[in-house]
């Protein structure tokens, strides 16, 4: 059974910064897309960023791009998302989510966990 | 705002079908094959539904279709349950530059 476990979320200042963490299991961590995707609250999902199942190729939205790294631990089966500059519009839920088929970083999002919570806010 | 148009809400009895409907551009929906749904309940985390258009993962009711045409992509719901009473999000994958994009969310209403 796949598993996704979110951590690291919380209440940070404007121009602060954070590390979400994701703990996987339950596949084949190394061959498959890893993504984050964000839902501010009351609104629609955004796609944030993901790390492709390939190799090492990372791919970020405009909106945080500059701000926000993806980067994983194949040894640990971790994903993380660091972020800094965070501003107001980036308070939302961030899940962790698993791309649907092997090796390719296109096809969606297969498995998602709970969430982690980001409040920006003075 | 959202790259991709859905409506708000759609509302249906039990037993009925209803369509949602996901409108994008040649950028996104119309020129890749790559368009998925997902389904969330309130204060849970998204279910994926459908992907490349047409394909439901294991375990997801084949009461849910997917189809697409041109620039939208639509998604299905035939004998409407009280528990398809959720959100639905459209997903497309938009190419290198832009890579996934969602619509605003559709909210199912079983009457």
């Amino acid at each position: 059974e796949v598993r996704l476990l979110e951590s690291g979320g919380g209440l940070v200042q404007p121009g602060g910064s954070l590390r979400l963490s994701c703990a996987a299991s339950g596949f084949t961590f190394s061959i498959y897309a890893m993504s984050w995707v964000r839902q501010a609250p009351g609104k629609g999902l955004e796609w944030v960023s993901s790390f492709s199942g390939r190799g090492e190729t990372t791919y970020y939205a405009e909106s945080v791009k500059g701000r926000f790294t993806i980067s994983r631990d194949i040894s640990n089966n971790m994903v993380y998302l660091q972020m800094s500059s965070l501003r107001a519009e980036d308070t939302a839920t961030y899940y962790c989510a698993k791309g649907v088929v092997r090796l390719r970083e296109d096809r969606g999002f297969e498995s998602w966990g709970q969430g982690t919570l980001v409040l920006v806010s003075s | 705002q959202s790259a991709l148009t859905q409506p708000a809400s759609v509302s249906g009895s039990p037993g009925q079908s209803i369509t949602i409907s996901c409108t994008g551009s040649d950028s996104d929906v119309g020129g890749y094959d790559l368009v998925s749904w997902y389904q969330q309940y309130p204060g849970k985390a998204p279910k994926l539904i459908i992907y490349e258009v047409f394909k439901r993962p294991s375990g997801i009711s084949t009461r849910f279709s997917g189809s697409k045409s041109g620039n939208t992509a639509s998604l299905t719901i035939s004998g409407l349950q009280a528990e398809d009473e959720a959100d639905y999000h459209c997903c497309s994958f938009a190419g290198d530059f832009a890579f996934f994009v969602f619509g605003p969310g559709t909210r199912v209403t079983v009457l």
